[in-house]
């Protein structure tokens, strides 16, 4: 079975500073997709960045980057340029197959301090 | 486009009577919706799995007696707790996964519903 683990409960980070997020997995897959999804206060969930297995270019979006270490089952999430609005939960999470459920990873409470 | 909604967003019900929460895609056909459940400070944990037309897959330790799930068109699935009691109280979200773009298919999260059984 996957299993997602997430190691920081909680982080804080000074606005305009960057900060980074550590993310495990264990998986016997070859193909797979990875995802870092937030959860402000509103408890929407929100796409933060996914990065497919098989490509081995780190996945950017903005301020949103990923280091990703197939070999190492390693998925990090750094934030550049920490914004206030990005203080809320973020969830490391796991998919199989591109039809398959998503599994989430306990979470980190992210904190940006003015 | 790819917006989930669900109703109610809150609901506060006695503990012995069911309560329904709708989840609808409105702008797509969702080939899968899932049920997941979420304690406070805690991860999304899901319930169960449904396609349109076939009965739910639940995971394992969830009640399917319990949490009636029925998924009766590609833009609606419905999350029945039944006899409900407080330690059902949750916040429970869904969502809903179709192929749009891209290389897969993507999961799309519904606002949730927080319910509190008295």
């Amino acid at each position: 079975a996957q299993t997602v683990t997430q190691s920081q409960p909680e982080m804080s980070v000074q606005e305009a500073e960057t900060v980074t997020l550590s993310c495990t997995y264990d998986t016997s897959e070859n193909n797979y997709y990875l995802f870092w999804y937030k959860q402000p206060p509103s408890r929407q969930m929100i796409l933060v960045i996914r990065q497919e297995a098989y490509k081995q270019q780190n996945a950017t979006e903005n301020r949103f980057s990923v280091n990703f270490q197939k070999a190492a089952k390693s998925f990090s999430l750094k934030i550049s340029d920490s914004q206030l609005g990005d203080t809320a939960m973020y969830f490391c999470a796991f998919m199989k197959t591109s039809y398959d459920k998503v599994i989430f990873g306990p979470g980190t409470s992210l904190s940006v301090i003015p | 486009g790819a917006v989930v909604s669900q109703h109610p967003s809150r609901v506060i019900c006695k503990s012995g009577t069911s309560v329904k929460i709708e989840c609808r895609s409105l702008d797509f056909q969702a080939t899968t919706m899932f049920w997941y459940r979420q304690f406070p400070k805690q991860s999304l944990m899901l319930m169960a799995t449904s396609n349109e037309g076939s009965k739910a897959t639940y995971e394992q330790g969830v009640e399917k007696d319990k949490f009636l799930i029925n998924h009766a068109s590609l833009t609606l699935s419905t999350l029945t707790v039944t006899s409900a009691h407080p330690e059902d109280s949750s916040f429970y979200i869904c969502s809903a996964s179709a192929f749009l773009a891209g290389s897969y298919n993507e999961q799309f999260f519904g606002p949730g519903t927080r319910l509190t059984v008295l």
